[in-house]
């Protein structure tokens, strides 16, 4: 079985410019999460979906940061403009919605704002 | 607030030298806790679930166990294979998972 899908693995620009992450979790799946992973804070989350839907966004800056999910299997992560401290690696994961279904993580996009 | 720590920061092992690690927390109103193990250059992969204190789970070399403060990640007569980085997190809110720094688990030939 497909699990999550990221796109690209690594992307590296300069400071100012826009960038998009995407991600096709697992079909079927009815939530999808974003997180960033960096060395000092680890994975945090940033926003989540439920049936496309934002649940909590409370984890993003939204003056830079903006998720879409404009169907069941396709997400975005944009950041508009870039700053050399969004450099980290963003993780894309779903989920069932049934107690106790575990996340299943993507292999991430490495991000690197120079 | 919600809290996660993870001890130690890093393991080294001897091949077969058993350990434990540790994921201590703070929450309100736990609703699962979760092992994950992440390999460099990869996204975490799920081991178990804990709801209860009490409750323990096996894979393989592995056992977690859970009290109402703590969980512990088990490991029996590790191998090389073994070694990675080994997260703890816990669900709060509707479905939100709240995750500790992690252990980078080295076991040594």
């Amino acid at each position: 079985d497909a699990g999550v899908i990221q796109s690209p693995r690594h992307e590296v620009t300069e400071m100012g410019q826009e960038v998009t992450l995407r991600c096709k979790p697992i079909s079927g799946h009815d939530y999808l999460f974003w997180y960033r992973q960096t060395m000092m804070q680890g994975l945090e989350l940033l926003v989540y979906f439920n049936n496309k839907a934002v649940m909590d966004d409370s984890g993003m800056p939204k003056d830079r940061f903006s998720a879409k999910m404009p169907n069941a299997s396709f997400s975005t992560l944009k950041i508009q403009p870039s700053e050399p401290r969004d450099s980290a690696v963003y993780f894309c994961a779903s989920s069932l919605d049934r107690v106790g279904q575990p996340q299943h993580f993507g292999d991430g996009t490495r991000l690197s704002i120079l | 607030e919600d809290q996660v720590t993870q001890s130690p920061e890093a393991l080294r092992l001897q091949e077969g030298e058993s350990s434990s690690l540790n994921c201590s927390y703070t929450v309100s109103g736990l609703r699962g806790l979760f092992w994950y193990r992440q390999d460099p250059g990869k996204g975490p992969e799920f081991l178990f679930t804990l709801y209860s204190a009490g409750e323990e789970k096996e894979k393989e070399r592995l056992k977690a166990t859970l009290t109402k403060k703590e969980s512990f990640l088990h490991i029996t007569a590790p191998k090389p294979e073994d070694s990675a980085t080994y997260l703890c997190a816990v669900k709060v809110g509707a479905n939100n998972l709240f995750f500790g720094t992690g252990t980078r688990l080295t076991v040594i030939p």
